[in-house]
């Protein structure tokens, strides 16, 4: 079974800094997908940025990029530029590009607080 | 408004009542599941149906009980609610894309508290 490791349950960063999130997954599959979600207290689960294991080139969504070490096994998420409405849990998920069951495997999820 | 839809936004309720939590997408989704949220743990799967009469277990489906009679309605049943089942619920949707690279799209969540 696979299984998504959050190492960082907090982290905090000042306002305009950048912040990186850290993820790291176990699996004995070559083709997957790999996702970051956002969610602030309004407890919505906002999809962040998505990265297809069989694609080099790092996913970069506006202010957020990922950086994919297929080898190592390891989905950092970094934030530039950060913003207070960046405050949230973040969740990193694995999903098997053979599961029938489209079931999404997330991390513990690390609490990102921003200081003005 | 594409959205997943679940009810109630909270819910209290005492051991052994038993409970309804209801789904409704209206993005024609042929895929829903529900996941349940606990500090720590991340988002663990519930159950999930890949179409209308057709569900599965995930992770953690003890105690819990689905129905998928109509495609856009997913119902999560407590038949007999134990406090090791407080928790945030979450109701999910997606299409059935090539590569399960389609985005699941997330209710807002049922706090659910059982004393």
């Amino acid at each position: 079974a696979q299984t998504v490791t959050q190492s960082q349950p907090e982290m905090s960063v000042q306002e305009a800094e950048t912040v990186t999130l850290s993820c790291t997954y176990d699996t004995s599959e070559s083709d997957y997908y790999l996702f970051w979600y956002k969610q602030p207290p309004s407890r919505q689960m906002i999809l962040v940025i998505r990265q297809e294991a069989y694609k080099q080139q790092n996913a970069t969504e506006n202010r957020f990029s990922v950086n994919f070490q297929k080898a190592a096994k390891s989905f950092s998420l970094k934030i530039s530029d950060s913003q207070l409405g960046d405050a949230a849990m973040y969740f990193c998920a694995y999903r098997s590009a053979n599961n029938a069951g489209n079931m999404l495997t997330f991390g513990g999820g690390t609490r990102l607080m921003v200081k003005p | 408004e594409a959205q997943v839809t679940q009810n109630p936004r909270y819910l209290i309720t005492v051991t052994g009542k038993k409970l309804t939590v209801t789904c409704s997408q209206n993005m024609n989704h042929e895929y829903m599941s529900w996941y349940r949220q606990d500090p720590g743990l991340g988002l663990r799967q519930i159950y999930y149906s890949m179409n209308v009469e057709v569900t599965d277990k995930g992770d953690v489906p003890e105690g819990y009980k689905v129905s998928r009679k109509e495609k856009r309605n997913f119902p999560l049943i407590l038949e007999s609610p134990s406090p090791n089942q407080t928790s945030l619920y979450f109701c999910a949707s997606s299409f059935l894309g090539t590569g399960n690279n389609s985005p699941l799209h997330f209710g807002n969540g049922t706090r659910l508290t059982v004393t």
